[in-house]
This record gives C-alpha cells, structure tokens and sequence, in this order.
C-alpha cells in the first residue's frame, strides 16, 4: 500500500509562476524526507530535503514546507522556469530503522515559457 | 565518474525467459537497491541490500531474485518473465542508511516482456 500520497499527478505552470507539489504520508513514522528530480530518460536525482524537526528548507527557487502534526509537507518551485520541466517524487524513510525510502507516486510539471 | 551503472538499458524478453540486470556502482557504498518505474504508481522497492552478502524483500519482491556477491554488483534476476514485469528498473546506491545520505540512481533498463 501507498505510504506516501503525492499531489497533483501532473502540473502546468507557466513560466515564472509558482509550482506547488504536495505529499502527505499515513499510519507510519517517517523522520527523513527528500524530494528528487527525474528529467525524461534519466535516473532520479537529489534535489532537496528536510527532517521534522525543521518547519522549512530553502535552496536557491526551491523550498520545502513540512508540517508535522498534519503530516504533510510539499516542494514550491519559485520563478518556474523551464528547464524545471520533470517529475518530481517526494519520499519519505521510517524512523523504525528500516533502511529504506518510500516514494510518492510522481508529478510531471511542464513549465511553458 | 562512472557512479551507477545499470546494464543492459533496453531489453525485450518473451514471456517464460530469464535475464539479469546488472548494477554496478564505484563510490564504495555499502547500500543498494531495485526499484520498479511504472506510470502512476511512483518508485516501488523490489529488492535491497545493506552490505555484501546480504539481501532484503522490498514492497514487490515476488517474481524476482537478487544477490549481491561483491561490493560493486548488486543483481537482479528474472527467473521466468512475465508481462507484468514490463517496467523501467532502477538501482540506486547509498553510502550509508536511506534515512541519512543521498540515494544515487542509475539511468535505468527499459524491459518489456511480450
């Protein structure tokens, strides 16, 4: 079963506008959540991520907003661009010491110049 | 710098075959995992190890076999492929636990089972 839920499926944004991606996770505790970045015909790749004990991380047009009691946390893209064109999974690891990371299910942001 | 490497990238299979996918990595990390790509449904762990020697069932493990004999090599098998297999596979590696390092993944193989 899907731990973590990833919103929306695919997203258009136009160029320097504001895209919002939105996870929230269920019934598990989790403890370390990155974002990755996948452009077509590659791997995932890192491209942020935070632990609960911080509200919000900011990397350059990048921030991360998490929200513990609600148990949601979601990826701002700031001045879109299009180059920002990929999916973007969010994914969660338990903090039961299990090695492993859960992914969402993928957002695919088309940014339109 | 290679990081991970996943051969062969693309493969057709006929139901019933067998194959091996094979991961490599030269950054000297202990952890490393399967994962299956299909629309709609994300990255889903198949198989994962945290060390030589040592191999642990993911969320989808049936159908499919690993071993991880040396360091470098993670393997993938399938012993008798099915259409439900068809997917884009992903190996990835850690230097340390999930939950506290970078994963970095491979570029991926494309397999399709008719």
């Amino acid at each position: 079963q899907q731990q973590v839920k990833q919103s929306p499926q695919s997203l258009i944004v136009q160029k320097g506008g504001i895209s919002i991606i939105n996870c929230a996770y269920e019934n598990t505790a989790f403890d370390y959540f990155p974002w990755y970045q996948q452009f077509p015909g590659k791997g995932p790749a890192l491209l942020i991520a935070i632990r609960p004990d911080v509200s919000e991380k900011k990397e350059g047009r990048f921030t991360i907003s998490f929200n513990k009691s609600a148990k949601q946390f979601s990826l701002h893209i700031m001045d879109s661009q299009p180059g920002d064109s990929a999916t973007y999974f969010c994914a969660a690891s338990p903090s039961d010491g299990t090695d492993k990371l859960i992914f969402g299910t993928g957002t695919r942001l088309q940014v339109f110049p | 710098n290679a990081g991970v490497t996943q051969t062969p990238k693309f493969r057709v299979l006929k139901t019933g075959q067998s194959m091996t996918l094979l991961c490599a990595q030269d950054m000297n990390h202990e952890y490393m995992y399967w994962y299956r790509q299909d629309p709609g449904m994300g990255l889903r762990l198949i198989h994962y190890s945290v060390g030589e020697g040592t191999t642990a069932k993911g969320e989808v493990p049936d159908g499919y076999n690993v071993s991880r004999l040396k360091k470098q090599n993670f393997l993938l098998g399938l012993e008798s492929a099915a259409p439900s297999q068809t997917s884009v596979y992903f190996c990835a590696s850690t230097q340390r636990r999930a939950r506290d390092t970078e994963a970095f993944f491979g570029q991926g193989t494309r397999l399709t089972v008719v």
